[in-house]
């Protein structure tokens, strides 16, 4: 059974970092891309970053790139997101998610929580 | 960056009925485009992929269609479970995007 659980998240003021945490469980981690998505209160989904399997490749929203970092340890089955200089319009529910072939997300994590709050 | 707009931004129906949702693409993803079901206080669900194909495990009654700008996301007839968030998202280049949601509520 494919198992995605995130941590990381938390109550920040802006311009503070943070890492979240993705561990993966139940599929060959390496073999898959895996990717981020947000979702800000009570508001839709946005794709924030894919990472493919190897970690050689990686792609970003224009809203986070420069500012947050996509990475993976796949001999931890872990997935990462270096997030850096937080705004408040990065408040959001960090899902992370498996990514099947052909970059649609067919598993996902329940979610880890991030506030920007001064 | 492509758009995604998703119509109409809410749908009232009764179980049993049918919806039939629309996603119209800023410009021609192809095939590329996937509908997710997301519940209150849930993560996102895949559905169908490639426009028309289901995700596992997903029931018959849930069917995508279109190609280029136009998508359609039918339920054949509504369960109490499929009153939730539907979600249009494409893969045609980078950024991938997602729709704004359908809100399909009884």
């Amino acid at each position: 059974e494919v198992q995605l659980l995130e941590s990381g998240g938390g109550l920040l003021q802006p311009g503070e970092s943070l890492r979240l945490s993705c561990a993966a469980s139940g599929f060959t981690f390496s073999s898959y891309a895996m990717t981020w998505v947000r979702q800000a209160p009570g508001k839709g989904l946005e794709w924030v970053s894919t990472i493919i399997g190897s970690g050689a490749g990686t792609y970003y929203a224009d809203s986070v790139r420069g500012r947050f970092t996509i990475s993976r340890d796949n001999s931890k089955n872990t997935l990462y997101l270096q997030v850096n200089r937080l705004r408040a319009e990065d408040t959001a529910v960090y899902y992370c998610a498996k990514v099947l072939i052909g970059w649609w997300f067919d598993y996902w994590g329940q979610g880890t929580l991030v506030t920007v709050s001064s | 960056e492509i758009v995604l707009a998703q119509s109409p931004a809410t749908l009232s129906l009764s179980p049993g009925e049918r919806a039939t949702l629309s996603c119209r693409a800023s410009q021609s993803v192809g095939s590329y485009l996937a509908w997710y079901q997301q519940k209150p206080g849930q993560a996102p669900r895949l559905l169908i992929y490639d426009a028309s194909n289901r995700a596992t495990g997903i029931p018959t009654r849930f069917s995508g269609s279109g190609s280029g700008t136009d998508f359609t996301l039918t339920i054949s007839s509504l369960e109490p479970e499929d009153f939730a968030v539907y979600y249009c998202q494409h893969r045609a280049n980078w950024p991938l995007t997602f729709g704004g949601g359908t809100t399909v509520e009884i």
